[in-house]
């Protein structure tokens, strides 16, 4: 089946500090990955995105690479802020009923970065 | 353009009452996603609908949960008979062409059943 694993948390660190948040899936065919994040009492928003092997999705400092090999698309962020506190989930899209596409999460993993 | 709209954004129901969740997509958009996220778990997929129609519910629970999306108006999600273990996140996502790449999320509707 379909399935994506991450990281438990939750995750502590000072600002400034590096951040990686590990993402591994189980899927058949080739997938697109995705990192959303949720800040406290709102919805999810698309933080960075790759469609095939290999490529690297960035936005906003931080960076995850597709990895096929090590089926692997781990969030990094060089130096985090106080700002970067929410709860990131990787995601990848699966085939629905009907031609649709559809996303499958993992249990996200809170993040607080303290000053 | 505004972005997916979902009302309201906080509802509190009492056992066995009825909840109503409403979601209207990004203007163009007419794929509509319902996904719902329990308390500390990431969110899960329940229906996905085009106008006037249910193209997959592999993900709804089979009694007292339904969907539609009319021709006019929003796309509503229906919960009968709430009980406590329905309280979670409902989440709706809109996309023009029903690509996971083009989904956009509303900010959700919080569900509580006291």
């Amino acid at each position: 089946g379909n399935s994506v694993t991450q990281m438990e948390g939750p995750v502590t660190l000072s600002e400034e500090a590096f951040l990686t948040i590990n993402c591994t899936y189980t899927a058949t065919g080739y997938p697109s990955l995705f990192w959303y994040v949720q800040y406290p009492g709102e919805g999810l928003q698309l933080l960075l995105k790759a469609t095939k092997a290999d490529d690297k999705g960035s936005n906003k400092g931080f960076e995850a690479t597709y990895r096929k090999e090590t089926t692997s698309f781990h969030l990094e962020k060089g130096s985090v802020q106080v700002s970067d506190s929410a709860v990131y989930f990787c995601a990848l899209s699966v085939k629905g009923r009907g031609g649709s596409e559809k996303l499958v999460f993992g249990k996200g993993t809170k993040l607080t970065v303290n000053p | 353009n505004a972005g997916v709209m979902q009302n309201p954004r906080h509802l509190v129901r009492r056992r066995g009452q009825e909840a109503r969740l409403r979601c209207s997509p990004m203007k163009g958009h007419s794929h509509v996603y319902w996904y719902r996220q329990l308390p500390e778990e990431g969110l899960k997929f329940m229906v996905y609908l085009q106008k006037e129609n249910i193209i997959d519910e592999s993900g709804m629970p089979k009694e007292r949960f339904s969907a539609e999306f009319p021709k006019e108006g929003p796309s509503i999600l229906r919960i009968q008979q709430v009980v406590r273990g329905d309280s979670a996140a409902y989440f709706c996502a809109s996309s023009p062409i029903g690509e996971a790449n083009t989904i956009y999320f509303g900010e959700g509707s919080w569900l509580t059943v006291v």
